[in-house]
């Protein structure tokens, strides 16, 4: 079976850090392309960021709002995925998901196992 | 890239079939076959439905089901129960990012 566990999650003022982590079991991690989606309070689902398995290039992509303040890195030793959050800002306020990816080739194509979530909240 | 267009909500009655929209643009749902489908309830993580469009899951009810025409993806439940009621958000795939809907709220009246 399949099982994400996030954690890290908690309050933190506006332009301060915080660093989430995603243990993963049931599935061969380091083959899987992992990513992050978010949920404000009351609202919809917004995709964060994503890092392909390092066969696939270890490589990472980030929605424009969170591009060159969060950073997605995974340790396949401790199946283990991250989110390193920085300059948060209030509008940073969701739940944290992470997510396994499908994929149809070199192309991610839905979100087929998600986590609990863990809460982040922006506020001075 | 901006959010694909659900109506907010809809509703329908035990037994009968609905269908949600999802309204996306050629750089979104028109450019790929890549749409999904999420359901999520009150205080619980979301659960894909559909992918590629028209594909289940395994496990998942074959009352569920998907299409698409142009830039505009639909989910369709047949034989509605109450259990059905929740949330639905669309996704698709918009290179390299991915893209959802606000959501719809599905009531089973």
């Amino acid at each position: 079976e399949v099982q994400l566990v996030e954690s890290g999650g908690g309050l933190v003022k506006p332009g301060g850090s915080l660093r989430l982590s995603c243990v993963a079991s049931g599935f061969i991690f380091d083959k899987a392309w992992m990513s992050w989606v978010r949920q404000a309070p009351g609202k919809g689902l917004e995709w964060v960021g994503r890092v392909k398995s390092d066969t696939d290039g270890g490589t990472t992509d980030y929605a424009a709002p969170v591009k060159g303040r969060f950073i997605i890195s995974r340790d396949d030793s401790r199946n283990t995925l991250y989110l390193q959050m920085n300059s948060l800002r209030t509008d940073d306020t969701a739940v944290y998901y992470c997510t396994t990816d499908m994929k149809d080739r070199a192309v991610a194509t839905a979100f087929d196992h998600w986590g609990q979530g863990t809460p982040v909240t922006v506020s001075s | 890239q901006s959010a694909l267009t659900q109506p907010a909500s809809v509703s329908g009655s035990p037994g009968q079939s609905i269908t949600i929209s999802c309204t996306g643009t050629s750089s979104d749902i028109g450019g790929y076959n890549y749409v999904s489908w999420y359901q999520q309830h009150p205080g619980k993580a979301p659960k894909l439905m559909i992918y590629d469009v028209t594909k289940r899951p395994s496990g998942v009810s074959n009352r569920f089901s998907g299409s698409k025409s142009g830039n505009m993806a639909s989910l369709t439940i047949s034989g509605l129960q109450t259990e059905d009621e929740a949330d639905y958000y669309c996704s698709s795939y918009a290179t390299p990012s991915h893209v959802f809907g606000g959501g719809t709220t599905l009531t089973v009246l």
